[in-house]
């Protein structure tokens, strides 16, 4: 059964700072690999997501995917305050569901 | 666009009770999903549709869970003989189509007591 694990638990960084949040999933089969950011008290929403080895920026965020390694990372520039949230990772083989870490805390202080 | 919509937003049941928890999904969105959220557990899957159809429901503890989409505009999960480990946030979650990004409702909060 797939198994997706996030590092670390929680995170606090100074603001403008560079943020890294990891994840390694269990499947090699896996095709699908996205980021969610949750504040507190409100519903997931999706940040960015990829399908193929390599990289994808979007504005100050990018995720970086390596299959061969069963890990995949969002990076974080210039982190703000307003960045502070639980940030979970999901991983989906062809045809199911989303599974998803437990999730990274991260705290952006100014 | 009203996002996925979830009823109530709060419940509170007595130990033993039932529980019946609601969901609409955007319109046009073809696959309908619920998870649960604890601090301890995460987001667990529960059970997923497809065009209604149920695909998958190995997340549900199937003696009380049960879930229903009778039409494409709303979806239930009935919880029987709520127990206090059933406590957490349960949320729906819509996609247009099931390899695509997930539009998660506000969730309801289920306190069993």
């Amino acid at each position: 059964q797939q198994k997706v694990q996030q590092s670390p638990e929680s995170l606090i960084v100074p603001e403008g700072a560079m943020t890294s949040l990891n994840c390694t999933f269990s499947d090699s089969a896996s095709q699908y690999f996205a980021w969610y950011r949750q504040h507190s008290g409100k519903a997931p929403k999706a940040l960015m997501s990829i399908f193929s080895n390599g990289e994808k920026e979007e504005g100050r965020f990018t995720i970086h995917l390596n299959k061969a390694s069963l890990h995949f990372s969002l990076h974080i520039r210039d982190s703000q305050p307003s960045d502070s949230a639980l940030y979970l990772c999901a991983v989906k083989n062809s045809g199911t569901y989303q599974r998803f870490g437990t999730g990274t805390k991260l705290q952006v202080v100014p | 666009n009203a996002g996925v919509i979830q009823t109530p937003r709060h419940k509170v049941t007595g130990k033993g009770q039932e529980a019946t928890l609601w969901c609409e999904p955007i319109s046009g969105h073809s696959a309908v999903f619920w998870y649960r959220q604890t601090i301890v557990q995460g987001l667990e899957f529960l059970t997923y549709f497809r065009n209604q159809a149920p695909i998958d429901d190995s997340g549900m503890p199937k003696e009380r869970f049960s879930a229903q989409m009778p039409n494409q505009s709303h979806s239930t999960l009935k919880i029987q003989s709520t127990q206090p480990q059933d406590s957490a946030v349960y949320l729906c979650a819509s996609s247009l189509q099931a390899h695509t990004e997930v539009f998660f409702g506000k969730g309801t909060r289920l306190t069993v007591v």
